[in-house]
């Protein structure tokens, strides 16, 4: 069975700094079937990017995914203060699977 | 127009049964499956199954099987999600969520219920 591992658990960052989150799957994932959600407190997820690197509608351009394989990358190039919030990769195989998340959180 | 809306809070005792509603509008409840993932409290998101809205066929997560059923109203465009057996552990939000046919992603979330179980 597949795992996905996401680090760090907890990135603290200011508003304008970039981030870079990672999601590790315990082997090599269809990219198509990799997608990333976004989590504000209180919040229902939302969908950021899928097959690994498309933008969702409406997800500003300063959200981008990359990655293949086992290795995917979930890069915010520009902290705005609304991007503060729990960040989750999930992976379709046989069924949905959810990484750990990371926590975002200002520093 | 909100294309799912989930139905209100529920307070459980242990050992009872709880069924929650996840309402489609605005689109053709066929184009999508419907799915539910948990929440417990502070943790990270569990998928616990799924409704094809067409067929009404079903699948599960190996852990909720025998305790979770979910149906569908394709007259109302409403899924049902039934998990019973309830203990504090499943004290979390469920969230309904779909996916389009022949992608791999939740493209969109209901805003999820609470359920709270304790005596």
């Amino acid at each position: 069975e597949i795992v996905l591992t996401q680090s760090p658990d907890t990135l603290s960052l200011s508003p304008g700094e970039r981030a870079t989150l990672s999601c590790r799957a315990s082997q090599s994932v269809i990219s198509n079937y990799l997608a990333w959600y976004q989590q504000r407190p209180g919040q229902a997820p939302r969908l950021l990017v899928s097959g690994a690197s498309r933008r969702a509608t409406g997800i500003p351009d300063r959200f981008s995914g990359s990655g293949s394989g086992t290795d995917f990358t979930l890069t915010i190039k520009r902290l705005e203060p609304e991007d503060f919030a729990v960040y989750y990769c999930q992976h379709y195989g046989s069924s949905p699977l959810f990484g750990g998340g990371t926590k975002v959180e200002i520093k | 127009q909100v294309p799912l809306v989930q139905s209100g809070a529920e307070m459980k005792q242990p050992g009872a049964s709880v069924k929650l509603s996840c309402k489609a509008s605005g689109y053709t409840f066929t184009t999508h499956y419907v799915h539910w993932v948990r929440q417990a409290p502070g943790q990270g998101l569990e998928w616990m199954g799924l409704i094809d809205p067409t067929t009404g066929g079903t699948s599960y997560a190996q852990k909720f099987q025998g305790r979770l059923i979910v149906t569908r109203d394709t007259s109302t465009g409403t899924v049902f999600m039934d998990l019973s057996g309830l203990t504090s552990d499943d004290t979390a939000v469920f969230y309904c969520a779909r996916v389009p046919r022949d992608l791999r992603h939740f493209d969109f979330w209901g805003q999820g219920t609470l359920v709270a179980v304790s005596s």
